[in-house]
């Protein structure tokens, strides 16, 4: 059936580091949707990648959306303790226009100062 | 403009008790789902509504019933309430007109943490 997995589960890093959370699925994906969720909060959206090797931006954060458009990546330049949390990548349920999205089991980022 | 809104936010339940937790959305969203969250398990759909008064099954409905009368609440029940329903719900809406290309976005609620006993 359809997955998405994502690498690594648990991620240590001391303030200053960088930091890259990969995420593969077994089929093709219309887009990607990357989630941020803070420890003892809900997930928030944060981006949404649609094109073939397409890379956005955001601040010390860089998404990326393979060329096959099955794999995509978060990294996280110079982690601040701001970034902990878990992040998630979601990708669309094929076939479906109802919404429905495929969690990857996330990344879960400490930092320490 | 409130969001995504749940109740009750903490639970406990002892084995066999029901309980119904409500999620209401003030943004006018056709979407609506319900997830729970374990440990080391991402998030995992149980139910999911495209709009008021249809419903249809997610990746792990078993022990669950679901409710949607009006297009802004959506309500999660459970009718006998086992140990292993023990975790995080998470309520989601999604709109269906896409205004911008790709706006599959969903909104999260801050979440309903039941324990049962």
């Amino acid at each position: 059936g359809q997955q998405v997995m994502q690498i690594p589960q648990y991620q240590h890093v001391q303030e200053g580091e960088d930091f890259t959370t990969y995420c593969n699925s077994s089929t093709t994906l219309s887009n990607i949707q990357w989630y941020k969720q803070r420890p003892g909060g809900h997930p928030v959206f944060l981006i949404q990648l649609v094109k073939s090797g397409e890379v956005k931006k955001q601040k010390r954060l860089t998404f990326q959306f393979g060329e096959a458009k099955k794999n995509s990546s978060l990294h996280i330049t110079a982690t601040q303790t701001t970034d902990v949390g878990t992040y998630f990548c979601a990708g669309p349920h094929r076939g479906s226009t109802l919404g429905r999205l495929y969690f990857g089991r996330g990344t879960q980022l400490t930092v320490w100062p | 403009n409130a969001g995504v809104t749940q109740t009750p936010k903490f639970r406990v339940l002892k084995t066999g008790q029901s309980m119904t937790l409500l999620c209401a959305q003030d943004m006018n969203h056709e979407y609506m789902y319900w997830y729970r969250q374990d440990p080391g398990m991402g998030l995992r759909l149980i139910h999911y509504s495209v709009g008021e008064g249809t419903t249809a099954k997610g990746e792990v409905p078993d022990g669950y019933n679901v409710s949607r009368l009006k297009k802004q609440n959506f309500l999660l029940g459970l009718e006998s309430a086992a140990p292993s329903q023990t975790s995080v719900y998470f309520c989601a809406s999604r709109t269906r007109t896409a205004i911008l290309v790709y706006t599959d976005t969903q909104y999260f609620g801050p979440g309903t943490r039941l324990t049962v006993l």
